[in-house]
């Protein structure tokens, strides 16, 4: 049984660039959670997705946006990139609404945005 | 507005002796909290969590920690480290409904031979 998958694994990117990272949630689970880690601190919330639909929200700009497909599967879009947006993305997915014990997270895409 | 502090950036322990990684939290009612390990290349993991039953929690792999309103503290135990505990690990309060977390910065625990 997979647990959660992201791809890329790494990523270079320039300013100004749009990127699209993507997730593939623990088979069984129908929510997935997006956050980033910058060097040196812990992951921030940017979002959750369930039923297709963004659900909550952290304190994040407008150039993050993301989607969820049918088969659960989410991906996170960052436009007109800055220098700030280098950092470790994390999906983390799970079954239905609840606490975070119920998270299962995956490995990461290290974005570097030069 | 909640909120976690962990008080270290950086532990060092040498290899059977305890382990005491600190974390304050901020709150204005009884808070749900959290440890995570990140290991190199692997996902965020759960270690124990306190959501108001018993203040004293015990987590996986020896692990435990105690909820002291009083201190407004949930600082991390192991009365034994081993090499493989070597890894980041963060203090978690859950701030709204369902999985919107605030992480504290981490604390990286160094375990020497």
């Amino acid at each position: 049984d997979a647990g959660v998958t992201q791809s890329p694994t790494h990523l270079i990117k320039t300013r100004g660039q749009q990127v699209t990272l993507r997730c593939s949630p623990k088979s069984g689970h129908d929510t997935v959670s997006w956050y980033q880690q910058a060097l040196g601190q812990g992951p921030q919330f940017i979002f959750q997705y369930y039923e297709e639909e963004e659900r909550q929200r952290g304190n994040f700009p407008d150039r993050f946006s993301g989607h969820q497909f049918p088969n659960y599967s989410s991906e996170l879009n960052v436009n007109a990139l800055l220098l700030g947006d280098s950092a470790l993305y994390l999906c983390a997915s799970s079954l239905g609404t609840g606490g975070p014990e119920k998270l299962f997270f995956g490995s990461g895409t290290q974005l570097s945005v030069l | 507005a909640q909120s976690v502090t962990q008080l270290d950036s950086h532990v060092s322990v040498s290899e059977g002796t305890p382990v005491l990684l600190r974390c304050n939290y901020s709150s204005s009612y009884s808070p749900s909290l959290f440890w995570y390990v990140q290991h190199p290349n692997k996902g965020l993991q759960l270690l124990l969590k306190y959501t108001s039953a018993a203040t004293l929690v015990k987590g996986i792999n020896g692990f435990e920690a105690e909820f002291k309103k009083s201190e407004t503290s949930f600082h991390l135990t192991k009365p034994s480290a081993h090499m493989s505990d070597a890894a980041e690990y963060f203090c978690v309060v859950r701030v709204g409904r369902d999985y919107k977390i605030i992480f504290g910065k981490g604390t990286r625990l160094h375990i020497l031979p």
